[in-house]
């Protein structure tokens, strides 16, 4: 069963317009929450972070919201422009006895910014 | 070179051959991971190297076998593989498996199992 859940594999959006990406997660103890960007033919590159004890993260045009009570978290992209069109992974990690856990991925949005 | 690099990029094998992925980062982390990503699937985490001792089979068949001879160099052996084995195997490194939220990925290779 996945622990991360990515349910649009998919959106189109406007240049200049904002993107939403959105994630949910099952397991309650994750506490440290990624989304990863990804190009085709390259690796995934971490883009942005955010931890259990806050509710909203912001670097540049990137900014991520997390609703623990309602185990959801979001990308925001204010605005889109068509180079972030790519594939954003939502990652999730949980603290074990002072060790961070593994990353557990989701499937993935993939985002198409049009000129 | 910097950051983590992956070798070869794509590769094509039949079910009866055997090859081996290469990967090596340049951070000098001291943990590697191997993920595949089928289509439509998320990331899926192979194994987990810490200080080159394995840390996490996550119950993967024994046709993939990796080693890890230092903490710059991670290896993933390939041999009688399966059509459903097709996929991008990336490799990742982190500082330690204690910051493995903070993981620096490689491009991936591209298999196809023929």
């Amino acid at each position: 069963d996945q622990q991360v859940k990515q349910n649009s594999p998919s959106l189109s959006v406007q240049e200049g317009r904002i993107s939403i990406l959105n994630c949910d997660y099952t397991n309650s103890m994750f506490d440290y929450f990624l989304w990863y960007k990804k190009y085709p033919a390259e690796g995934p590159t971490f883009l942005i972070s955010i931890s259990s004890i806050k509710d909203k993260n912001e670097d540049g045009r990137f900014t991520v919201f997390l609703n623990k009570s309602a185990k959801h978290l979001s990308l925001h992209i204010v605005p889109s422009q068509p180079g972030d069109s790519a594939v954003y992974f939502c990652a999730a990690s949980a603290n074990y006895g002072g060790s961070q856990g593994n990353l557990i991925f989701g499937k993935g949005t993939k985002l198409s910014v049009k000129p | 070179e910097t950051g983590v690099t992956q070798t070869p990029r794509h590769l094509v094998m039949g079910m009866t051959n055997k090859k081996s992925l290469k990967c090596e980062q340049h951070l000098g982390h001291n943990a590697m991971y191997w993920y595949k990503q089928s289509a439509k699937k998320p990331l899926e985490l192979m194994f987990v190297y810490n200080f080159k001792e394995q840390t996490e089979n996550n119950s993967v068949p024994s046709r993939f076998s990796p080693e890890c001879p230092n903490s710059s160099h991670l290896f993933l052996h390939l041999h009688t593989l399966q059509p459903e084995d097709s996929a991008l195997y990336l490799c990742a490194s982190s500082q330690g498996q204690s910051k493995s939220y903070e993981q620096y990925f490689g491009p991936g290779t591209r298999l196809t199992v023929t």
